[in-house]
């Protein structure tokens, strides 16, 4: 079956550091990409989405960018703040998604 | 849109008994999906609605779990008997098939504790 790849957390940054979170997924074809972020003690948020190849999802300074030729989605944001902290997960799919397992990010002051 | 709402939003029981999670759908929404969380596990589908119909239960993890769905606003999972290990967050989520990209929206969870 298919499957979505996150790198393992958590990641511990300082405030104002650069942030990657790496996604791959095995679907063929051109699933819909999302990121998804689960703040402590509530649902996961749509954070941002892309559907088709070279699109660029962004939100609150997050961006990813569907490609295609790496089957990737990664996450990334410019400059973190400490409210960032939260778990994001990777999916893809249609009406059904494939999650990846999460990535616990901690951003300190 | 008062979003996906999902009740209690705490349960602890003791094991053997039933429990009933509830979960009221964004309107027009036409899937419903229930996942389960734990540390262990992460992220599970447990099972997903169309329309009302169940379509895919695979994830369901034994016959102590049951899901209805009779109409477009209200699902249960039900979990009769109940055990320890059923301790989780469950999770209820909407989407719209019309859409581009079927975005599923979670309600806050319902933490179970099993004792």
């Amino acid at each position: 079956g298919n499957s979505v790849t996150q790198m393992e957390g958590p990641v511990t940054l300082s405030e104002e550091a650069f942030l990657t979170i790496n996604c791959t997924y095995t679907a063929t074809g051109y699933p819909s990409l999302f990121w998804y972020v689960q703040y402590p003690g509530e649902g996961l948020q749509l954070l941002l989405k892309a559907t088709k190849a070279d699109d660029k999802g962004s939100n609150k300074g997050f961006e990813a960018t569907y490609r295609k030729e790496t089957t990737s989605f990664h996450l990334e944001k410019g400059s973190v703040q400490v409210s960032d902290s939260a778990v994001y997960f990777c999916a893809e799919g249609t009406y059904k998604y494939i999650f990846g397992t999460g990535t616990r990010l901690k951003v300190l002051a | 849109d008062a979003g996906v709402i999902q009740s209690p939003r705490h349960e602890v029981t003791e094991m053997g008994q039933e429990v009933t999670l509830r979960c009221k759908p964004i309107s027009g929404h036409d899937y419903l999906f229930w996942y389960r969380q734990t540390m262990m596990r992460g992220l599970e589908l447990l099972i997903y609605f169309n329309n009302n119909v169940p379509i895919d239960d695979s994830g369901m993890p034994e016959d102590r779990f049951s899901a209805k769905m009779p109409n477009a606003s209200f699902s249960t999972l039900k979990i009769q008997p109940s055990e320890p290990r059923d301790s989780a967050v469950y999770f209820c989520a909407s989407s719209f098939s019309a859409g581009s990209t079927y975005e599923q929206y979670f309600g806050p969870g319902t933490r179970l504790t099993v004792t």
